[in-house]
């Protein structure tokens, strides 16, 4: 079945680490997104990417990074510059064709809990 | 610039009974409407959306919306709603940008009570 696949689905860091939020997809869609979920905000763009090779920033990018080396993956690297990055991240595709208006696939998401 | 409103942050509901959930938006350029809903620790997934066409769509799970150009609204509907329709409901706008960027507006916990 394809689909998106989030991993690992909980992780603990300790302040000052940098962590790898892994997100792959077998859906074969161009479009690639990360977002940041926390209770009562809503969805917060952190990062995108149209085509491989190629990202932009979201709305909320300082203190993370990501790359786009193949079109199934999208790493996330949350970085200790990130000053509270507690939270539920979420990973999305969206597919290539125009009349899909930018209609979201999310994976499961993963659970990122600073100690 | 681009905004979405969810009017409430939480409704509570008795099985069988109907539910309306608002969402409002603003944005200076044709949009995109959706609704995701989200269970306990999941990820997002797509209940209905409007395009174009009929302003009146419907989506799985019994759940319809309507858009209403004149007044930016995107309420979501169910007539008669179950113990299992307890989630979290997301109303987004699409812009298309070149690609198209997604904003969401800050969910809705609807809870079902028997």
């Amino acid at each position: 079945d394809g689909g998106i696949t989030q991993s690992p689905k909980y992780l603990f860091r300790k302040e000052g680490q940098n962590v790898t939020l892994s997100c792959e997809q077998n859906l074969n869609h161009d479009a690639m997104y990360w977002y940041r979920q926390d209770p009562g905000q809503g969805l917060r763009l952190i990062y995108y990417s149209q085509i491989v090779n190629d990202f932009q920033k979201g709305d909320i990018a300082e203190g993370y990074s990501v790359s786009r080396e193949k079109k199934e993956s999208f790493p996330l690297t949350v970085t200790s510059a990130q000053k509270n990055p507690t939270a539920f991240y979420l990973c999305a595709s969206s597919p290539p064709d125009r009349g899909s208006a930018g209609e979201l696939f999310f994976g499961e998401g993963s659970r990122l809990t600073v100690l | 610039a681009q905004s979405v409103t969810q009017l409430d942050s939480q409704v509570p509901v008795f099985e069988e009974a109907p539910v309306e959930l608002r969402c409002n938006y603003s944005s200076s350029v044709s949009v995109y409407l959706f609704w995701y809903v989200q269970y306990p620790n999941q990820g997002l997934q797509l209940l209905l959306k409007y395009l174009s066409g009929s302003t009146l769509v419907k989506g799985i799970n019994g759940f319809e919306a309507e858009f209403n150009k004149s007044q930016t609204s995107f309420h979501l509907r169910k007539p008669s709603v179950h113990i299992s329709d307890t989630a979290e409901y997301f109303c987004a706008v699409s812009e298309d940008t070149g690609g198209f960027k997604t904003i969401f507006g800050a969910g809705t916990r609807l809870f079902v009570k028997a």
